[in-house]
């Protein structure tokens, strides 16, 4: 089936510092891949969406500036937590879809604590 | 928009039984998919089971199955045969011609011994 890494899958970082956090999908192109936002005991919160070679597309309420997503490839995103503060400290989670209507396959999550 | 209500935050279920979760979404789309996803402590994201609006038939894997209720614009998930391993949130999510999932709020499933 296709497979869909993260990494890191921890990371802390410092107040002020900018984090990567890195989608890949390993067996299939990723067309098309989104990342969520997840609190605890909470649902998953659409960030953005970003389609191979194209500026990804915010969902409202999410800053640009902030949360920079860059899709180079057809297999890897990656979301870049610029200038972190202790409230991004959260669950963060890709999906990529290969561009079968339905077709979306999740990684396995980033947990991201800022102090 | 379209909206995804999941309105039991938590259900328990004792192992062997059956457990029914329940979903309900709004939509004017005539033609989109429905999902239950599983998601246990490691919180890596598990497709339990995919139903296309357009079929009529519902969907069945193992002991999961759906009773789609496409008036009604209802979408229950049946958990047979409960075991211990199904103990995780679940969520409902639905999309239509755009990309994107849309998710409900989640059940957290208990499963007792």
């Amino acid at each position: 089936g296709a497979v869909v890494s993260q990494h890191p899958s921890r990371v802390i970082c410092k107040s002020g510092t900018s984090v990567k956090i890195e989608c890949r999908s390993l067996d299939f192109q990723a067309t098309t891949m989104f990342w969520y936002r997840q609190f605890p005991k909470q649902s998953l919160m659409l960030m953005a969406t970003s389609n191979e070679g194209s500026k990804a597309t915010y969902e409202q309420g999410v800053e640009k500036d902030k949360f920079l997503i860059n899709h180079a490839s057809l297999t890897l995103s990656t979301l870049t937590v610029t200038s972190a503060h202790p409230e991004d400290s959260s669950f963060y989670i890709c999906s990529a879809g290969s561009g079968a209507a339905y077709e979306q396959y999740f990684g396995p999550g980033t947990r991201l604590t800022v102090t | 928009a379209q909206t995804v209500t999941q309105s039991q935050p938590e259900m328990s279920v004792q192992e062997a039984e059956t457990v029914t979760l329940s979903c309900t979404y709004d939509t004017s789309e005539s033609d989109y998919y429905l999902f239950w996803y599983k998601q246990p402590p490691s919180r890596q994201m598990i497709l339990v089971i995919r139903q296309e609006a357009y079929k009529q038939q519902n969907a069945t894997e193992n002991r999961f199955s759906v009773n789609f209720q496409k008036a009604a614009k209802s979408f229950s998930l049946k958990i047979s045969d409960s075991q211990l391993g199904d103990a995780a949130m679940y969520f409902c999510a639905y999309k239509d011609s755009g990309y994107a999932l849309n998710f409900g709020k989640g059940t957290s499933l208990l499963v007792t011994p």
